[in-house]
């Protein structure tokens, strides 16, 4: 069992509409959770965090965090084209403090 | 450096050569990565750095693989006798806090490394 898993999409939304990304997770002990976004050829950029279980909301993305469920999950909406990228979630576990990455969801918002 | 800066930005090499990739943080960053990334997958851990200690080096594949920190600024991730399993793009990254406990990892543009 891989310690991040996502699905690799590619995930096609309409603009205007949600988009919704999942990851689970395998440290039971993890305590903190981001999500971060991959521009085709470029590096990757972090645009959310998420600590406590529930929903953590920042313009038009929100982050919700089930831990007992080991499950976190990015919602995009009013999705754009420029919102077209692999989103990686990314899990800090607690034993040795590694970042650890899924292997990321591509996300193609049409016009 | 107003970024993490790395170099070579490409390297082509032959199999069974050593290559030296080099990493320039953020000044002032505490912790230093360095992962692996192939095309089409997030980034794979290979080691971090507090300062000049190297905190966790479980991701290194074997033995051909080591990284430093001298001077717990500019880190070197050196493979020896190179693979053709060795090519990918290699990132660094750098964090303001220790184990990079806040999550932000400001990532370099990467050294891609090809192993003919």
């Amino acid at each position: 069992q891989k310690e991040v898993e996502q699905n690799s999409g590619p995930l096609s939304v309409p603009e205007g509409a949600i988009a919704s990304l999942n990851c689970t997770y395998s440290d039971r002990g993890s305590q903190s959770f981001f999500w971060y976004r991959q521009y085709s050829g470029k590096s990757p950029e972090l645009i959310m965090f998420i600590y406590s279980n529930g929903d953590k909301e920042d313009g038009r993305f929100t982050a919700q965090l089930n831990k007992a469920s080991q499950y976190v999950s990015l919602l995009i909406r009013d999705s754009q084209p420029s919102d077209s990228a692999t989103y990686l979630c990314a899990v800090l576990q607690a034993a040795g403090n590694k970042l650890t990455f899924g292997g990321g969801t591509r996300v193609l918002v049409k016009p | 450096g107003a970024g993490v800066s790395q170099s070579p930005r490409y390297k082509v090499t032959k199999r069974g050569q050593d290559v030296a990739l080099r990493c320039d943080p953020i000044s002032g960053h505490v912790s230093l990565y360095w992962y692996r990334q192939a095309l089409g997958q997030g980034p794979e851990f290979l080691t971090y750095f507090n300062y000049e200690a190297q905190q966790d080096k479980s991701g290194l594949p074997n033995d051909r693989f080591s990284a430093e920190r001298p001077e717990g600024s500019i880190s070197t991730l050196t493979i020896q006798r190179t693979e053709q399993r060795d090519s990918a793009m290699y990132r660094c990254a750098s964090s303001s806090r220790p184990n990079a406990n806040t999550g932000e990892l400001f990532f370099g543009e990467g050294s891609r490394l090809t192993v003919l």
